[in-house]
């Protein structure tokens, strides 16, 4: 099964609308976290926002903000205003383990969405 | 900018040939993470080393191998390299558990 799942290939918003971008994970270790990525043409990638498992609160920076329903194991990402510059592939990514196992804190991610906002 | 160093940019090659891929971590930075991303496979992770310690091995072919220097930099070695080994080479770095991963801005392996 896979980790995760982004189910939007690819998207078109308008500029300055919000933007939702789905995210859902499957994982059976209490202690995770969640992270989304941002990948302009230019080939970087670009953190935007972590949600830790045990987080009460939904993360947020700037203009991101991260949609955290853990009964239904979903992360997805809320761009609000867009801009011509959040065109973009995005990717969710998840990291399983305690903090105190220091041994793998590898990232898995999803296939990402293509974001294409339109002026 | 990451503060995470990747070189070279570029790397065009033939079948069979061997490359060396470098990474330097953004400063105190002791994990270093190689990722493989390409377009039918995604973003694969391949190795972490942590304080020059191999730490978790993923998808990482026989043919490849990666070492973390004392000075933490890594390299990735690449070897009898075939058509399905062009890809974007990420490396990234972070400072502990439940931070995130600063990415480089990739190494882009051409195998003709």
């Amino acid at each position: 099964a896979q980790k995760i799942t982004q189910t939007q290939p690819g998207m078109f918003v308008q500029e300055k609308e919000a933007v939702t971008l789905d995210c859902t994970y499957d994982t059976s270790d209490p202690s995770y976290g969640l992270f989304w990525y941002k990948q302009p043409s230019s080939g970087e990638m670009i953190f935007l926002i972590y949600q830790g498992s045990y987080d009460q609160q939904n993360a947020t920076e700037g203009r991101y903000s991260l949609n955290f329903q853990k009964a239904r194991k979903s992360a997805n990402l809320v761009i609000s205003a867009s801009q011509l510059g959040d065109s973009a592939m995005y990717f969710c990514a998840m990291r399983e383990g305690r903090q105190s196992n220091f041994g793998n804190e590898k990232l898995t991610f999803g296939t990402g969405t293509r974001l294409t906002i339109i002026p | 900018d990451s503060g995470v160093t990747q070189t070279p940019k570029h790397l065009i090659t033939a079948t069979g040939q061997r490359v060396t891929l470098r990474c330097s971590p953004r400063s105190g930075d002791l994990s270093v993470y190689w990722y493989q991303q390409s377009l039918d496979q995604g973003l694969q992770f391949l190795i972490q080393y942590y304080n020059g310690e191999e730490r978790a091995k993923g998808n990482i072919l026989e043919r490849f191998s990666a070492q973390q220097f004392p000075d933490l930099h890594s390299e990735l070695n690449l070897s009898s390299l075939e058509l399905g080994d062009s890809a974007l080479y990420f490396c990234a770095s972070s400072p502990r558990l439940n931070s995130p991963l600063h990415f480089g801005n990739g190494t882009r392996l051409t195998v003709t």
